[in-house]
């Protein structure tokens, strides 16, 4: 079974900011490999599919990179309505999830 | 738009069996797939399976053996039955659609809690 790191945790970091997040897969995932950001309360949005793939409507700022093993997601300017959860998804082989980043505001 | 929505007990007994439902609209069941995902308190989210647009299905290993996916398309419905539960089970149990490049849309999930 594929296993994804995600690091870190947690992050605080102020308006304006720039944001980095990642996960390392176990295996090779190619590019299969999509970002979401959950608020409290809320459904998980996707924000980003196949590693760099923005999906309709999610801001500019948001950006994802990485192939094989290795991701990040960029948030490239920090907004208040950031702050939420972040989490990778696997999907090369069946599904698994990061353990999620809670970014909040510093 | 895409709707999922999840609905069953908020408590189940151990040993018992928990069954979901989760109600889709805005997308056929025959175009998309369904995953079922848990996640207990304080901890990540699992993947629990799939049932795939043409009705096949496929489990998570560690849980192949208590689970099984269903749907009816009729009722735009898909339904999650797991048997033998118990306190690890606890968790918030959502449903998603699956749009073959991973999962697009979440329903808000439900909250069981498995405890005599």
């Amino acid at each position: 079974d594929i296993q994804m790191t995600q690091s870190p945790s947690f992050l605080s970091a102020s308006v304006g900011d720039r944001v980095t997040i990642n996960c390392k897969a176990s295996q090779n995932i190619n590019r299969y490999l999509n970002w979401y950001q959950q608020k409290l309360g809320e459904a998980p949005k996707l924000l980003i599919s196949n590693a760099n793939s923005l999906q309709t409507g999610i801001p500019s700022r948001f950006s994802g990179s990485g192939s094989g093993t290795d991701f990040t997601l960029t948030i490239s300017s920090l907004q208040p309505e950031d702050v939420a959860t972040y989490f990778c998804l696997q999907h090369n082989s069946w599904n698994t999830f990061g353990a999620g980043t809670k970014l909040e505001l510093k | 738009q895409v709707q999922l929505k999840e609905s069953g007990p908020g408590l189940v007994q151990p040993s018992e069996t928990l069954s979901l439902t989760c109600t889709v609209s805005g997308f056929s069941l025959t175009s998309y797939g369904v995953n079922w995902v848990r996640q207990p308190p304080g901890k990540g989210l699992e993947w629990m399976g799939t049932i795939w647009n043409d009705g096949s299905t496929d489990y998570n290993s560690a849980l192949k053996s208590r689970l099984s996916i269903s749907r009816d398309t009729s009722k735009s419905q898909v339904f999650l039955k797991m048997n033998s539960l118990q306190t690890e089970d606890t968790a918030i149990y959502l449903c998603a659609r699956d749009m073959a490049e991973g999962i697009d849309y979440w329903g808000q999930g439900v909250m069981v809690t498995v405890s005599s």
